[in-house]
């Protein structure tokens, strides 16, 4: 079973407008969520992250939301700029094994 | 940029040929995690290092071994290589006890068996 699912695996966006990824999970141990961002033939990097405690974090155009009820969290980013097209993966984990659980990703276009 | 490396960056191998991937930090984390990527699976562990001589199986381990001598270097070996093995394969380094949590990850390998 997929414990954390991105359902899109395509999204695209005009530049200048808010793109929203979204996440889902099915473990309630997670306790630790984040973002990764890959351009083709780099490895992923890490965008943002955000704690079971919380229910958003905000870096700059990027905001994670975590929604615990519905083990749902989605990574918003404004304005959408053409660098921001690549795959974001979304990840989650608990405790402190390091491990992480990564969604299918979705890959975002945005358009000039 | 965390300093994180991989040899080879591309690799063609024949099926039934041993081929071992070697990822080198220079950030002295303790923990290190192999993964590979595939279209629609997203990014899969396969095996992962707590520290020198400690390594663990992750959820995709069958047909690979890992190996860790040193803090600086974790080895992924495919004993003999099949074609459900060609894949991109990513190393990644974290320090988990910092209570950071995030994962470093390398460029990435390339690997092709036919």
């Amino acid at each position: 079973d997929q414990q954390v699912k991105q359902n899109s695996p395509s999204l695209s966006v005009q530049e200048g407008r808010i793109s929203i990824l979204n996440c889902d999970y099915t473990n309630s141990m997670f306790d630790y969520f984040l973002w990764y961002k890959k351009y083709p033939a780099e490895g992923p990097t890490f965008l943002i992250s955000i704690s079971s405690i919380k229910d958003k974090n905000e870096d700059g155009r990027f905001t994670v939301f975590l929604n615990k009820s519905a083990k749902h969290l989605s990574l918003h980013i404004v304005p959408s700029q053409p660098g921001d097209s690549a795959v974001y993966f979304c990840a989650a984990g608990s405790g402190n094994t390091g491990k992480l659980i990564f969604g299918q990703g979705t890959t975002l276009q945005v358009k000039p | 940029d965390a300093g994180i490396t991989q040899s080879p960056r591309h690799k063609v191998t024949e099926t039934g040929t041993p081929v071992t991937l070697r990822c080198h930090q220079t950030e002295n984390h303790r923990y290190m995690y192999w993964y590979r990527q595939d279209p629609g699976h997203g990014l899969r562990l396969i095996h992962y290092s707590y520290g020198v001589k400690d390594t663990d199986k992750g959820e995709v381990s069958d047909g690979y071994s890992v190996s860790r001598s040193k803090t600086e270097d974790f080895l992924l070996t495919l004993e003999s290589a099949t074609s459900s093995q060609t894949s991109v394969y990513f190393c990644a380094i974290s320090d988990p006890n910092s209570g950071v949590h995030e994962q470093y990850f390398g460029p990435g390998t390339r690997l092709t068996v036919t």
